[in-house]
């Protein structure tokens, strides 16, 4: 089976500053890679995704995540953050077979930004 | 627009109590999920379904049940076998090897 880590469970950044989240995954076999957000009240949204291609990926709002395959990580980054990221962030890990996409999510990180 | 509809929003279960929580999609979705969230755990898989009349446990599928009578459907018992069903439900429902879509879940508490 797989899992997913992330190992910061509480980052604060001030406004501008950058951003990056750490997320290292185990499994075997070739997988899909997503980063969900959390906004404070909201339901869980995509941010992106990895299925294959380029490992460096863009998603909404300026953010950013990169596959190493070799280190199994999907970490998240942003240049430059704003108030309005502070969310819960979440990794999450599929194997790229069967017919049913089970997530695997890690346990979150709440990013707080401070104005 | 299409999307996920949970309700309740918030539910409350007396001790030794039942109680569903409805879930429902009109974005055509084949597969569908529940997941528990909880502080500092993520979410954690309780029961899928990929199709109608079929269902398969996922990592914490004890206390509770689920049914798939209906595509749209997918509702979830969690039954006085559960014995800390204080949590967030969220469900989710996806189609082949899009990413999956989430509701605004359900905030379950034990009176």
């Amino acid at each position: 089976a797989q899992s997913v880590s992330q190992h910061n469970h509480h980052v604060i950044l001030s406004e501008a500053a950058s951003l990056e989240l750490g997320c290292n995954y185990s499994y075997g076999g070739t997988v899909n890679l997503f980063w969900y957000v959390q906004y404070p009240g909201q339901h869980l949204q995509l941010l992106l995704k990895y299925f294959s291609g380029d490992p460096l990926v863009k998603g909404i709002k300026g953010f950013e995540a990169e596959f190493i395959k070799s280190k199994f990580s999907f970490n998240l980054r942003k240049p430059s953050v704003q108030w309005s990221d502070t969310a819960e962030y979440f990794c999450a890990v599929t194997p790229n077979s069967g017919s049913a996409r089970q997530l695997t999510f890690g346990s979150g990180t709440q990013l707080t930004v401070l104005p | 627009d299409g999307g996920i509809t949970q309700s309740p929003k918030y539910l409350f279960r007396k001790e030794g109590q039942n109680v569903t929580l409805s879930c429902e999609q009109n974005l055509n979705h084949d597969a569908m999920y529940w997941y528990r969230q909880d502080p500092g755990q993520g979410l954690r898989l309780i029961y899928y379904s990929q199709i109608v009349n079929d269902f398969q446990k996922g990592d914490i599928a004890e206390g509770y049940s689920v049914s798939r009578e209906k595509k749209e459907s997918f509702p979830l018992t969690v039954t006085s076998a559960q014995k800390n069903p204080t949590a967030f439900y969220l469900c989710a429902s996806s189609i082949g090897v899009k990413p999956q879509h989430f509701g605004d879940g359900t905030r379950l508490s034990i009176l």
